[in-house]
């Protein structure tokens, strides 16, 4: 079965410009997660999705943190304006259900570097 | 927040010894534990969970041990194997809520 695919796999910008990510999930799974991985640590959640429903981004940087997930499928991650400390890895996961005991499937990630 | 915890940063070890990597969680109420492996420039790998009815989990050549009265899980890799060498996190969650993950341990291993 195919993975997670995510790309692009690395993305250099400047301060205030912007970026995307984008997330293609396992086929058929329902929830969708973005975490940030800060050198050095351990991945921190951004946003949930269940389908195309936001179940979770109380650790979403609203003011320049955008996600959305059409049609329960594909999701992007948007960073507008970026900022140094969004310097990271952006991991795009994926589970059949959103509930605990629920494995979830890691892509590649994408590494983003603000100069 | 959240604190989940690693005891130790770096680990080595030598090829064909058993490792041991520990890790501190703050939240009583967690019940469900899982140990991903992460290797260079690749995402989290599940390696095996746990739930908080139980103490002992075995997968091949790897055993999860929680001890929730001090709030402590640890993996245990048998023979460990220089394609072992990655960083692992534990990370935790209950009912409701997101998984929290430690900041992880750099596993390497001496052939």
């Amino acid at each position: 079965e195919a993975g997670v695919a995510q790309s692009p796999r690395y993305k250099i910008i400047e301060k205030r410009q912007s970026v995307a990510f984008w997330c293609n999930p396992i086929s058929g799974h329902a929830t969708l997660y973005w975490y940030q991985q800060i050198l050095g640590q351990g991945p921190k959640l951004l946003i949930q999705f269940q389908n195309n429903g936001v179940v979770d981004d109380s650790q979403l940087p609203k003011d320049r943190f955008s996600a959305e997930r059409l049609k329960g499928v594909d999701s992007t991650l948007k960073i507008q304006p970026a900022k140094l400390e969004d310097s990271a890895v952006y991991l795009c996961a994926s589970s059949l259900f959103g509930r605990s005991y629920n494995e979830q499937f890691f892509g590649p990630g994408t590494r983003l570097t603000v100069l | 927040g959240e604190s989940v915890g690693l005891h130790l940063p770096t680990l080595s070890v030598q090829e064909g010894d058993n490792s041991i990597i520990n890790c501190a969680y703050s939240n009583s109420a967690s019940d469900y534990f899982i140990w991903y492996k992460q290797e260079s420039g690749k995402g989290p790998q599940f390696i095996i969970d746990i739930r908080s009815n139980m103490d002992k989990r075995q997968g091949q050549r790897v055993t999860v041990l929680l001890n929730k009265t001090v709030k402590h899980l640890s993996l245990q890799i048998a023979a460990t194997q220089p394609g072992d060498s990655a960083v692992y996190f534990c990370a935790e969650t209950f009912p409701g809520n997101q998984f929290y993950f430690g900041t992880g341990t750099s596993l390497t291993v001496i052939p």
